[in-house]
């Protein structure tokens, strides 16, 4: 089944300690991003990878790093979590003009 | 920075009845999609429009864009309580290398 999967789909962290979620697909996607939900904010893009080794900063960057070193994984790296990133994630991979979310990882920074 | 801007923020009715959803935004663009979201869940693409066409059906989805206006309208026909759900347009900006931009959404329930 063609899909994106994230992982965890839930964490409970503290301030600072370093975190990865992964996004993997298998749909041979070359573009791959990540997007952080808040209400009222809509979906805004962290990071965005139109193919391997190949990222680029979206609207809000900060905070965030990421790492495209195969096509199906692009891994979202929290190096020093703050509270003002708890938020609903999703990772997306893109084949032509349609993308594909994977189902979201919840995170609460404490 | 948000490009679209759905209207209303909110919107409920019942079942049978259609609902229209508006969205608005900023920047020229290539098209325009429409994203479905269940609650906690991943976004579910609907339907796209292309800066070149009016409107566009699909099932029970109708779409329309009026590009001298920077705007569109989603109208879901007969509703049904499984389309409760939040829907989101997305830009397609020109020359944004790809990216596609979001807004808010609008929570649609359908009452049965």
């Amino acid at each position: 089944e063609a899909q994106v999967t994230q992982n965890p789909r839930y964490l409970i962290t503290v301030t600072g300690k370093k975190l990865t979620v992964t996004c993997s697909q298998n749909m041979n996607h070359e573009y791959m991003s990540w997007y952080r939900q808040d209400p009222g904010l809509g979906l805004r893009q962290i990071y965005y990878s139109m193919n391997v080794e190949v990222t680029d900063k979206g609207d809000v960057p900060e905070g965030y790093k990421v790492s495209r070193k195969e096509k199906r994984n692009f891994p979202l790296i929290l190096e020093s979590p703050s509270p003002n990133q708890t938020s609903l994630y999703f990772c997306a991979s893109r084949a032509g003009e349609t993308q594909y979310f994977g189902p979201g990882t919840r995170l609460l920074v404490l | 920075s948000q490009q679209g801007e759905e209207d209303p923020q909110a919107l409920s009715i019942q079942e049978g009845e259609n609902a229209t959803m508006n969205c608005s935004y900023k920047t020229s663009i290539n098209n325009l999609q429409w994203y479905r979201q269940n609650s906690g869940r991943g976004l579910v693409h609907l339907i796209l429009i292309r800066s070149n066409e009016r409107e566009k059906h699909s099932g029970r989805l109708r779409v329309t864009l009026d590009t001298s206006k920077k705007s569109s309208s989603l109208l879901i026909t007969a509703s049904r309580a499984a389309d409760t759900a939040s829907y989101f347009c997305a830009t397609d900006a020109r020359g944004s290398a790809r990216q596609l931009t979001f807004g808010s959404g609008t929570q649609l329930t359908v009452l049965p």
